[in-house]
């Protein structure tokens, strides 16, 4: 079945220092690419859609140049959180569309802690 | 613009009992409705998704969900459940176009106890 990888699982920086996540589609083509944020406890709130080639479509409220998205290519999308601080700290999942009829696969999720 | 509601934000059940989850959806569209399971710390998986056709949807590890168009709802079930059931649930919708995302509900913790 389709298989999206996300990396890191988990990271821990320092306050001010910048992070990437990929989330790669490993064996499908996907031509949208989703990236969620969740809270303890809470659901997942989408923060960006990104399409491969073009820039990403930020939700409300999300900073884009506080997390910058990129989709090079169409198994590759990346989030950096620039100058990360603790409110930062969260559970990022990236989601593919792709893989079968109205897919989406999720990635293993990266828990980020900022200290 | 489509929303997910779900009504029980804590379903505690014994083990062997059934269960039912509930999830009514709004859409101004044809909606596709997706269940994801996840475990702690993990990724979404899916249970299972509506998209067109038999309103009861069957799914992976005993899940099933019936699609109601009339009442806006998408309620999963299990006839028995097992403590290895113990995980968040949430019910997604799409409006079905390529390129949009899920939205999801906020997700009911089901804990299973012997």
């Amino acid at each position: 079945g389709a298989v999206v990888s996300q990396h890191p699982s988990w990271v821990i920086c320092k306050s001010g220092t910048s992070v990437k996540i990929e989330c790669r589609s490993l064996d499908f083509q996907a031509t949208t690419m989703f990236w969620y944020r969740q809270f303890p406890k809470q659901s997942l709130m989408l923060m960006a859609t990104s399409n491969e080639g073009s820039k990403a479509t930020y939700e409300q409220g999300v900073e884009k140049d506080k997390f910058l998205i990129n989709h090079a290519s169409l198994t590759l999308s990346t989030l950096t959180v620039t100058s990360a601080h603790p409110e930062d700290s969260s559970f990022y999942i990236c989601s593919a569309e792709g893989g079968g009829r109205y897919g989406y696969t999720f990635g293993s999720g990266t828990r980020l802690t900022v200290v | 613009a489509q929303s997910v509601t779900q009504l029980d934000s804590q379903v505690p059940v014994f083990e062997e009992a059934p269960v039912e989850l509930r999830c009514n959806y709004s859409s101004s569209v044809s909606v596709y409705l997706f269940w994801y399971v996840q475990y702690p710390n993990q990724g979404l998986q899916l249970l299972l998704k509506y998209l067109s056709g038999s309103t009861l949807v069957k799914g992976i590890n005993g899940f099933e969900a019936e699609f109601n168009k009339s009442q806006t709802s998408f309620h999963l079930r299990k006839p028995s459940v097992h403590i290895s059931d113990t995980a968040e649930y949430f019910c997604a919708v799409s409006g079905g176009q390529a390129g949009t995302a899920l939205i999801f509900g906020k997700g009911t913790t089901l804990s299973v106890s012997s």
